[in-house]
């Protein structure tokens, strides 16, 4: 058990439709990072959130939005949702404590996305 | 960040040693080596990462070669929940877009009864 949390474990939803996957980081960790793992794409990152404010994009549609909220937990919202966005959905946090900080990323257990 | 090579797949028997390999040949000074691994669908699990001298924790050891070009993981016993996509990745330590992680194909190692 990494200590991160992420829910729901399952979602099935259909095309057109909005959902919010919710990520709650270990205890003390301020970092919240978002990965994206389809069929034909691999694990892709996302978005990262460090104490409240984005930090970096990745891959991210415009479609799909995150933030990170004072308890530090965060919420991805993926609206307007096509067949290809059915995939699973990864939060990972870390410390960040510094720049220079090894910054060591625990997962959740993801959640998986059906778009039907 | 440098980008990383494995092999497909690997097979191991139970209870011994897995070795698998990863290349990374245009690492530079600031970039750690760090693995992971995903079983089956899961999330991908932490298990060690080194800058230059080699590591082991409770799960494994890091062979870091002495240029950093390559490094190796090794699980001393590896068991059937070893079965997993090992991940090498290299990142560093310092940045804004740095501190993500980039994940390549992996490799599959298949622990045999």
């Amino acid at each position: 058990d990494s200590g991160v949390t992420q829910t729901p474990k399952h979602l099935i939803t259909a095309t057109g439709q909005r959902v919010t996957l919710r990520c709650s980081p270990r205890s003390g960790d301020l970092s919240v990072y978002w990965y994206q793992q389809s069929l034909d794409q691999g694990l892709q990152f996302l978005i990262h959130y460090y104490n409240g404010e984005e930090r970096a994009k990745g891959n991210i549609l415009e479609r799909f939005s995150a933030q990170q909220f004072p308890d530090l937990h965060s919420e991805l919202n993926l609206s307007s949702l096509e067949l290809g966005d059915s995939a699973l959905y990864f939060c990972a946090s870390s410390v960040t404590t510094s720049a220079s900080s090894t910054d060591t990323q625990y997962f959740g257990p993801g959640t998986r996305l059906t778009v039907l | 960040d440098a980008k990383t090579t494995q092999p497909p797949s690997m097979d191991c028997a139970e209870g011994r040693a897995a070795n698998l390999p990863c290349n990374h040949s245009t690492i530079s000074g600031n970039e750690y080596v760090y693995w992971y691994r995903q079983i089956h669908s899961q999330g991908p699990q932490y298990i060690i990462h080194g800058l230059k001298n080699n590591e082991t924790n409770e799960m494994a050891s890091l062979i870091i070669t002495e240029d950093r070009k390559s490094s190796t993981l090794i699980l001393p016993h590896a068991t059937l929940r070893d079965t997993a996509v090992y991940y090498c990745i290299v990142r560093a330590i310092s940045g804004g877009s740095a501190r993500q992680l980039t994940f390549g194909s992996g490799t599959q190692l298949t622990v045999l009864p």
